[in-house]
């Protein structure tokens, strides 16, 4: 598997502010994901961070609400934009496609735990 | 609409009992399915199926996939404490790239 680290791994915010999450991988991995999940819901895909080009957001996701950059193979960020309370979640980064493994398992970071006030 | 159902929603057991979660979905390109186990923040992968009828196995957790009928079971034999966790499935699509859809997850929780 891999090594994930997030930061920060949690967050108070004030609404209308931006926060960047961070997502750092000890080895390069082709594929990283970013998910959110919400108060007592599952998991809902956010986008696939792209190295090199623009993310894949899912619907109703937008770039200009949850930039995304991948600079590399091994580092991503998620920036929550203008935030309300509604983006109080937990938001996840994943990797997978990892050498020697199944193409679809899905390895996890710790996860952001954002609250906004 | 692509779906992933799981059920049931919430299971309290008690320690050395059996439970069966199940997990049905309704998906276009299906590729893959695959069962978490969620304690804290972070999903925990415990298996991937991609054929029909073939159980995997991990100590005294198993797992099979029938994808004529669309669903799959996460059994767990002799349940502990430490078992008490959300159960994730998802289900991992063939569109452009990779895409996942995560079902709604069993909450389990085994009583000492």
């Amino acid at each position: 598997s891999a090594v994930i680290s997030q930061k920060p791994s949690r967050d108070i915010c004030q609404r209308g502010t931006s926060l960047t999450i961070q997502c750092q991988v000890d080895s390069q991995v082709t594929m990283m994901f970013w998910y959110r999940q919400q108060p007592g819901q599952s998991l809902t895909l956010i986008a696939t961070a792209n190295q090199g080009s623009e993310a894949t957001y899912e619907s109703g996701f937008v770039i200009d609400k949850f930039p995304i950059s991948r600079p590399n193979l091994t580092f991503s960020t998620l920036t929550v934009s203008n935030m309300s309370p509604e983006d109080s979640s937990i938001y996840l980064c994943s990797v997978a496609n990892l050498p020697g493994l199944g193409l679809d398992e899905q390895y996890f970071g710790p996860g952001t735990r954002l609250t906004v006030t | 609409e692509d779906k992933v159902v799981q059920s049931p929603l919430s299971l309290v057991v008690h320690e050395g009992d059996t439970v069966t979660l199940n997990c049905s979905y309704e998906v276009t390109n299906f590729r893959s399915l695959l069962w978490y186990k969620q304690e804290k923040k972070a999903p925990t992968f415990l298996f991937m199926l991609t054929s029909s009828g073939i159980e995997k196995k991990s100590g005294r957790l198993s797992s099979i996939l029938d994808k004529k009928e669309l669903f799959s079971i996460l059994n767990i034999t002799a349940t502990q404490t430490g078992d008490s966790a959300i159960y994730l499935c998802a289900v991992a699509r063939d569109n452009y790239g990779q895409n996942f859809v995560f079902g709604p997850g069993t909450r389990l929780s085994v009583l000492p």
